[in-house]
C-alpha cells in the first residue's frame, strides 16, 4: 500500500459546482498535512495547511480525519481557474525524509 | 521579494557529463530539498538538508550529489551515473522540516 494515496482523476466538473476529493495516508504517526496546487508544467504552490479542527479559506475547506486516516479538500463554486492538479502532503514530525507527496488529483473545470 | 530561485530553467546534458542545478533562497529558511518529478508522477525526494554543512539522502539519491556550504544555497549535481536524468527538478525550502515548503519554479533537464 502506498504511504499516501490520491485518486488521480481527472475530475471533470462544471463551473460553479462543488467538488471534493480525499487523500488517504497509511502512517498513523503522521503529524502535518497540506494541500498544494500544481498547474501544468509549473511548481507546486501551497494551497492550505490542514488542521485537526478543519479549516476554511474562501471557497476551499480542508478537513482531517485521523481515525480513518484521510484528509479532504472541498472546493465550492468552482471556477475555471481552479483547474489544476491538487497534491496532498503528509509529514512525520520533524523528519525531513518522511515528507510524502501524493501523486495528485487532476481537476478540470468545464465552462 | 523573498523567494527561491532555480537556474537554469532548461538544461541539456550530454552523455557522460555532470551538470549542476542551482538553487538559492533568501527566505532565511533552514531546511532545503531537491525533488524529481517525472511526467504524470508525484514528487520524489532526492536529497535534503536541515542545516548548513549537513545533508541527507532521500529516496532516490543514487546518481546525484549536493552541497550545503551556505544557508541560502543548495546546488544539485546530476552525475553521469544517473542513467535516466530527464525530469523536472524542483528545489524547495521551509523554516523547519515539518513546515510548508516553498518551491522554486524548477529546472527541466533533458539528454542530448
Amino acid at each position: 500500500r502506498k504511504e499516501v494515496e490520491q485518486d488521480p482523476g481527472p475530475f471533470n466538473v462544471p463551473e460553479g459546482a462543488t467538488v471534493a476529493f480525499n487523500c488517504t495516508y497509511s502512517n498513523s504517526a503522521s503529524q502535518s498535512f497540506f494541500w498544494y496546487r500544481q498547474d501544468c508544467r509549473k511548481e507546486p504552490k501551497l494551497l492550505m495547511s490542514v488542521y485537526s479542527s478543519g479549516n476554511e479559506d474562501g471557497r476551499f475547506t480542508a478537513q482531517l480525519n485521523r481515525a480513518s486516516q484521510y484528509i479532504s479538500l472541498l472546493i465550492r463554486d468552482s471556477k475555471l481557474s481552479d483547474s489544476a492538479t491538487y497534491l496532498c502532503v503528509v509529514t512525520l514530525y520533524s523528519n525531513a525524509s518522511k515528507i510524502i507527496f501524493g501523486s495528485g488529483t487532476r481537476l478540470s473545470i468545464q465552462p | 521579494d523573498g523567494g527561491i530561485t532555480q537556474s537554469p530553467k532548461y538544461l541539456f546534458r550530454k552523455e557522460g557529463q555532470n551538470v549542476t542545478l542551482s538553487c538559492e533562497q533568501n527566505l532565511n529558511h533552514d531546511a532545503m530539498y531537491w525533488y524529481r518529478q517525472d511526467p504524470g508522477q508525484g514528487l520524489r525526494l532526492i536529497y535534503y538538508s536541515q542545516i548548513v554543512n549537513d545533508f541527507q539522502k532521500g529516496d532516490i539519491a543514487e546518481g546525484y550529489s549536493v552541497s550545503r556550504e551556505k544557508k541560502e544555497s543548495f546546488p544539485l549535481t546530476v552525475t553521469s551515473a544517473q542513467k535516466n536524468p530527464t525530469a523536472f527538478y524542483l528545489c524547495a525550502s521551509s523554516t523547519y522540516s515539518n513546515q510548508p515548503q516553498h518551491f522554486g519554479d524548477g529546472t527541466r533537464l533533458s539528454i542530448l
